[in-house]
């Protein structure tokens, strides 16, 4: 078990181009979070899933962002048409939806700057 | 609703000696858990410690305590004999088991441990 994993761990762009970014949760586990984390501020939850379904999507999700976890495994969270104010690290974390307690694992993250 | 609050934005004090971080919380959930996350320079979030709501108990992990109170709505978290690899920014959260466990963040203390 390598842990989660995001990519790419940085990624520069112009404003106005879209990116992509990707998570592998930890295997098996059927819930997958995408969190947002700006300059000086904690990190914002942004939406998640269960297996493959998209559950709960945040306000700060503009019509922007989509995310997809196609096959309820990897996750892919694409960001069209850049701005300035998406600069921010995004984070994913996964859990395993079955008992009492259902611990996040967090990914390194992917450090975005939009130019 | 759900909130985190952290009011030290920013704390400094010299090696050796023990400073405490502050966290308070809201909630309407009768279940819910309150975690301490480390963000060192590098952004990885590294996860500290979890408590449910139910366990009250102080806990100490070498020199790390942390102190629950359900009267105060507060999870204060203390380090002793600060070193300077202590420095980094640090998260309260909170995820409530009726909200699919998404954690809630604070805006996190931003320790300095002076040599």
């Amino acid at each position: 078990d390598t842990g989660v994993s995001q990519d790419p761990r940085h990624k520069i762009t112009k404003r106005g181009q879209n990116v992509t970014f990707r998570c592998d949760p930890i295997s098996e586990h059927n819930r997958l979070y995408w969190y947002r984390q700006t300059l000086g501020q904690g990190p914002e939850f942004l939406t998640y899933f269960q297996n493959e379904a998209q559950l709960e999507k945040s306000r700060l999700l503009s019509d922007r962002f989509s995310a997809e976890r196609p096959k309820g495994s990897f996750s892919t969270l694409e960001i069209q048409r850049t701005e300035q104010g998406d600069s921010a690290m995004y984070l994913c974390a996964s859990s395993q939806a079955a008992g009492a307690y259902n611990e996040q694992f967090f990914g390194p993250g992917t450090r975005l700057t939009v130019l | 609703a759900q909130k985190v609050t952290q009011a030290q934005t920013e704390i400094s004090v010299v090696e050796k000696e023990d400073v405490t971080l502050d966290c308070v919380y809201e909630t309407r959930d009768t279940t819910y858990y309150l975690f301490w996350y480390k963000q060192p320079p590098s952004g990885e979030l590294v996860f500290l410690i979890r408590r449910n709501s139910f366990d009250e108990q102080n806990e100490i992990s070498g020199r790390y305590s942390w102190n629950f109170q359900k009267s105060t709505s507060s999870f204060n978290f203390t380090i002793t004999a600060s070193q300077v690899v202590d420095s980094a920014v640090y998260f309260c959260a909170l995820s409530e088991r009726n909200r699919d466990d998404k954690i809630i963040f604070g805006k996190g203390t931003r320790l300095h441990i002076l040599p």
